[in-house]
């Protein structure tokens, strides 16, 4: 089955600087990536996704990349702030309505 | 448009006890996902529902179970709870047209003793 590996588990950076989350998939069939960020005692949200046919998105300070062919996706966070630090989760799903395997989740902490 | 809703929020059973959980997916979805969210296991799908029906089914044992109702509202349930059970378990619902995105729930905490 689909495995997602996620690094690195804990990230530290000031405010103001860049964080990247890498993730790798096993599944060449799966076409979907989203990005989930998690604060403390709060529900997982949808904060970005990418679809297989798709090799780069932005919104605003977010980003996301994928390599189909080295089958793995990045998030990068650009000027971050405190606000941003929380859980981020990666994963991938193979179709609609199918299961979305998770990564075990990155800590980030933006200090000020 | 409303969020997810989960219901109860807290539960704590103790071992051997069965448990059901409640969701409330967002008005217009009909597709309804479960998760459970360990510190050492991560997120890991449970099973998902669409049309009263289950598509999928993850790598549980048949301990947990669940149905959807007609207006998409789901149920889990948990017979001869174990300590492992202890976990949060999250819903998720996806609009049928574009159910590749999910969106959580807040979750019911559930510890056994």
């Amino acid at each position: 089955g689909e495995n997602v590996e996620q690094h690195p588990s804990t990230l530290s950076v000031q405010e103001g600087d860049s964080a990247v989350i890498k993730c790798t998939y096993s599944d060449s069939a799966s076409n979907y990536f989203p990005w989930y960020k998690q604060e403390l005692g709060k529900r997982p949200q949808l904060i970005i996704d990418i679809r297989s046919n798709v090799g780069e998105k932005k919104d605003q300070r977010i980003a996301v990349t994928l390599n189909k062919t080295a089958k793995h996706f990045s998030l990068h966070i650009t000027e971050t702030q405190p606000e941003d630090s929380a859980v981020y989760f990666c994963a991938a799903s193979k179709a609609a309505g199918t299961a979305l395997i998770f990564g075990k989740g990155t800590t980030l902490s933006v200090s000020s | 448009k409303a969020g997810v809703t989960q219901t109860p929020r807290y539960l704590i059973k103790t071992r051997g006890q069965q448990v059901t959980l409640s969701c409330s997916p967002i008005s217009g979805h009909r597709s309804v996902s479960w998760y459970q969210q360990t510190p050492g296991q991560g997120l890991q799908f449970l099973f998902e529902y669409f049309s009263e029906t289950q598509r999928n089914k993850g790598n549980f044992p048949g301990r947990f179970s669940g149905r959807q109702f007609s207006n998409s509202r789901s149920e889990m349930n948990v017979s001869t709870l174990e300590l492992g059970d202890s976990a949060l378990y999250l819903c998720a619902s996806s609009p049928a047209d574009r159910s590749y995105e999910q969106y959580f729930g807040p979750g019911t905490r559930l510890t056994v003793t």
